[in-house]
């Protein structure tokens, strides 16, 4: 299995310009997650999805959109970007059961904007 | 969701125990406490997981008074490749409300192993 893969690994953006990061993952996983870190800080959650078909709005969503058509597939769109969206971008996939839930991450983005 | 506090920083020797502790005054009853490393330029990898009392893997321990308002990760005998951002996580398990897991990273606790 490869996990949860993302693409690109770095991307340099004009302001205005848009685009999307993408996210796979090959374990079957039902929830879905991006989420953004900026430097010395934590990670912040921008959307989530249950499962295809299924989206919803995490703590930072401001900026972005998401769609989940497929199990496998939950790309990140950027439709205008800004210099306060430069960050390193990182997918997660987890299948949660009643007894635990590990989420599992990709290696990230970097994404700058200038 | 839960807040969570923990030290910014420690700094511990190769063979050592190590024990970060991490406040969590507001931890709901379907909640979770989750711990996940990350190294520079990666993303964050899990440790462990529990709910009440104790929990070892081959990795760590985690150790969870009954008011589950704290909780302790402990690493024994630590190495240089231990070195990394420990981060402490409440949040319910996404198959327990089937709503998913929304955690909220804080800045986490930076560990450095020296020789």
């Amino acid at each position: 299995n490869a996990g949860v893969t993302q693409t690109p690994k770095f991307r340099i953006l004009k302001i205005g310009q848009s685009m999307t990061l993408q996210c796979a993952q090959d374990m079957n996983h039902n929830y879905m997650y991006w989420y953004r870190q900026d430097p010395g800080m934590g990670l912040k959650l921008i959307y989530y999805s249950v499962g295809a078909g299924i989206t919803d709005k995490g703590e930072v969503p401001n900026g972005y959109n998401v769609s989940r058509s497929t199990t496998e597939d939950f790309p990140l769109r950027l439709e205008l970007a800004a210099p306060s969206q430069t960050s390193v971008y990182f997918c997660a996939s987890s299948y949660a059961s009643l007894q635990e839930e590990t989420q599992y991450f990709g290696p990230g983005t970097r994404l700058l904007v200038l | 969701l839960a807040k969570t506090t923990q030290p910014i920083s420690m700094d511990s020797y190769e063979g050592q125990e190590v024990n970060i502790t991490c406040s969590h005054n507001n931890i709901a009853t379907n909640d979770y406490i989750t711990w996940y490393q990350q190294f520079p330029s990666q993303g964050p990898r899990f440790i462990i997981q529990g709910y009440k009392t104790k929990v070892t893997n081959e990795v760590a321990s985690l150790f969870i008074p009954a008011d589950r308002k704290s909780s302790t990760l402990s690493l024994p005998r630590v190495s240089l490749s231990d070195t990394a951002v420990y981060y402490c996580l409440v949040g319910d398990i996404g198959g327990v409300t089937g709503g998913g897991n929304k955690l909220t990273f804080g800045t986490g606790t930076q560990l450095k192993v020296e020789l």
